[in-house]
């Protein structure tokens, strides 16, 4: 079946820093979802990317889709404490399915 | 702004019994799903439903889970004999739309199985 890579699991950066996950899926996804969960919390949509080498913007935040729509990736330009938390790519597989596979999420601390 | 609630927050239940996890998704969604994260993993799809009916459903939805929209409200999913494995947050979801649609996630209930 579709899995769904995320690396690194953790990231522990000083605020201020940068920050980027990166998300492989082993099958071409229709597209592809992003997720932050805060520490006890539920899982919040930030964004989705439907098309090949899509960029999309958010504030600080910085999403791409590849244009082999198999790998993603989210950067976070100058953290904040406000955005730790566990980020998750979640990919749609499209053809008929629409089953969310999630990635092992990457866990991020900021440290003040 | 209207948000997918669950109750109740956290359940222990003894091995063997059977449970309910209860969900209210946003009103005006047609799509709900329900997930379960075991503690420090990833987030896994079991279930997702349409129009009175499974639409899809993995490998962990076995034969002894099932949904139910009892009423226009409520999205239950039970679990007939809990095994301690079923231990883990199970978090209720809704939709809009199917496709290319954020899906909103409830805050979940926990599931503690001894």
């Amino acid at each position: 079946g579709q899995q769904v890579m995320q690396i690194p699991q953790y990231q522990h950066v000083q605020e201020g820093e940068d920050f980027t996950t990166y998300c492989n899926s082993s099958t071409t996804l229709s597209n592809i979802q992003w997720y932050k969960q805060r520490p006890g919390g539920h899982p919040v949509f930030l964004i989705q990317l439907v098309k090949s080498g899509e960029v999309k913007k958010q504030k600080r935040l910085t999403f791409q889709f590849g244009e082999a729509k198999k790998n993603s990736s989210l950067h976070i330009t100058a953290t904040q404490t406000t955005d730790v938390g566990t980020y998750f790519c979640a990919g749609l597989p499209g053809a008929g399915s629409y089953q969310l596979t999630f990635g092992k999420g990457t866990k991020l601390s900021v440290i003040p | 702004e209207p948000e997918v609630t669950q109750t109740p927050s956290h359940q222990v239940t003894q091995m063997g019994q059977e449970v309910i996890l209860r969900c209210v998704p946003i009103s005006n969604h047609l799509y709900f799903y329900w997930y379960r994260q075991i503690l420090g993993q990833k987030v896994e799809f079991l279930v997702s439903f349409y129009n009175n009916e499974i639409s899809e459903k993995s490998e962990i939805f076995d034969d002894q889970f099932s949904v139910e929209r009892p009423d226009g409200s409520n999205f239950t999913l039970k679990i007939r004999s809990t095994k301690l494995e079923d231990s883990a947050m199970y978090f209720c979801a809704s939709s809009e739309l199917k496709t290319y649609n954020e899906q909103f996630f409830g805050p979940g209930t926990r599931l503690t199985v001894l």
